[in-house]
């Protein structure tokens, strides 16, 4: 069964760097195409970052420059690290596969991991 | 980006009853569109793919329509568990979200 679980989500001041894992199992994370998408509180889904098969990086605007997306195919994880958090990077974490050869048709998530950016 | 633009925002239904929810794109977006179901504190699940095929194990009565700029998800005979909120979502450039529809039980 596949299966992702998220991890690493906390209270963060503005500014400051979190790093969020996706463990998963069912499947090796560089055979997939596999993204973070956000949903602050009350809000639409945004997409955030995309990983490739072949290890080639995508990010949304209101993230490039500050978040990276990286996969890890010993421990079977991804990971996002952000840095220069802003209040505006609050919301709900997911990692989601993309279906078999389509990168964004988000067929497997996780359950998501809280985070909050505030002083 | 792709601006999504969902209609209605809210929606009041019963049991057994079919409704649509549009779906219409700022730009032309050919088939590049899905379709998700989120209920309260879980993840959203694809239900849709490329506007009109039903994912695997999703029920029949979930449909997808559409093209170019304009799409519609229609369920017919609502069930207990379809009470949720949908969103649409477009792949054909950077993806991006519709507001969603709350659909609730009259």
């Amino acid at each position: 069964d596949v299966q992702l679980v998220e991890a690493g989500g906390g209270l963060i001041q503005p500014g400051g760097s979190l790093r969020l894992s996706c463990a998963v199992s069912g499947f090796t994370v560089s055979t997939a195409y596999m993204n973070w998408v956000r949903q602050a509180p009350g809000r639409r889904p945004e997409w955030v970052s995309v990983i490739y098969r072949g290890g080639a990086t995508h990010y949304g605007d209101s993230v490039r420059g500050r978040f990276t997306i990286s996969g890890d195919d010993l421990k079977n994880v991804l990971y996002l690290q952000m840095n220069s958090l802003r209040v505006e990077d609050t919301a709900v974490y997911f990692c989601a596969r993309g279906r078999d050869g389509f990168p964004y048709q988000f067929d497997d998530w996780g359950q998501g991991t809280l985070v909050t950016v505030s002083s | 980006d792709i601006q999504m633009t969902q209609s209605p925002s809210s929606l009041s239904a019963s049991v057994g009853d079919r409704i649509t929810i549009t779906c219409r794109a700022s730009q032309r977006i050919p088939t590049y569109l899905n379709w998700y179901q989120q209920r309260p504190g879980k993840a959203p699940n694809l239900l849709i793919y490329e506007a009109s095929n039903l994912r695997s194990g999703v029920p029949s009565r979930f449909s997808g329509s559409g093209s170019g700029t304009d799409f519609a998800l229609t369920i017919t005979g609502l069930q207990p568990e379809d009470f949720a909120t949908y969103y649409c979502q477009q792949t054909y450039s950077s993806p991006t979200f519709g507001q969603g529809t709350k659909l609730e039980i009259k």
